[in-house]
């Protein structure tokens, strides 16, 4: 079946400090994947995503790159803000249905000054 | 721009009572959603739509209902509320690139 897991949370970091959220994921054929954030209090936002193998989604200074071989979509940035604090989700879509999302279960992440 | 808006954002009912949730969007997508999000689940779909007339279950429908009469609108009807159903709900739909746009949320407590 398909399913996506996210690395447990919550993630602390301080300002300037490097991001990485691992998101892995089981599905056939290729799905298309995806990275949402939530700040608190508000709905999800699409943050980026990636259609086939070796894509590189990239927004705000995040980037993940669509990893068949690892089966993979681990989330990156160099150097995160204090306004990065939220709640980052990955998400997949099957290519043979693209009404059904399935997402994983959220990193919190918390960026202190 | 076109949005996708939620009514109310929050709101305290009581066990038993008939509630509706609003979800407008304004970019004439034909797939809309309804999902509830609570610690320890994520997210879980309730209902969806492909359009004017259609509904179907997602994996948590028990205690739901949606109508679809126009492209616009999709309410969530809780038909006699539970305090099982307490959570924060979210509308979504679905964009040309498959993507999912998110309303803001209705935060719904039942006493």
């Amino acid at each position: 079946g398909n399913s996506v897991t996210q690395m447990e949370g919550p993630v602390t970091l301080s300002e300037e400090a490097f991001l990485t959220i691992n998101c892995t994921y089981t599905a056939t054929g290729y799905p298309s994947l995806f990275w949402y954030v939530q700040y608190p209090g508000e709905g999800l936002q699409l943050l980026l995503k990636a259609t086939k193998a070796d894509d590189k989604g990239s927004n705000k200074g995040f980037e993940a790159t669509y990893r068949k071989e690892t089966t993979s979509f681990h989330l990156e940035k160099g150097s995160v803000q204090v306004s990065d604090s939220a709640v980052y989700f990955c998400a997949l879509i099957p290519p043979d249905n693209f009404n059904k999302f399935y997402f994983g279960s959220g990193t919190k992440l918390n960026v202190k000054p | 721009d076109a949005e996708i808006t939620q009514s109310p954002r929050h709101k305290i009912t009581e066990t038993g009572r008939q509630v509706t949730l609003a979800c407008h969007q304004t970019w004439n997508h034909n797939n809309m959603f309804w999902y509830r999000q609570d610690l320890g689940h994520g997210l879980r779909l309730i209902h969806y739509s492909y359009g004017v007339h259609d509904t179907n279950k997602g994996e948590v429908s028990d205690g739901y209902s949606v109508s679809r009469s126009n492209t616009e609108d999709l309410p969530l009807t809780l038909e006699s509320a539970a305090s099982s159903q307490t959570s924060v709900y979210f509308c979504a739909s679905r964009g040309i690139l498959n993507e999912q746009f998110f309303g803001p949320g209705t935060r719904l407590t039942v006493l």
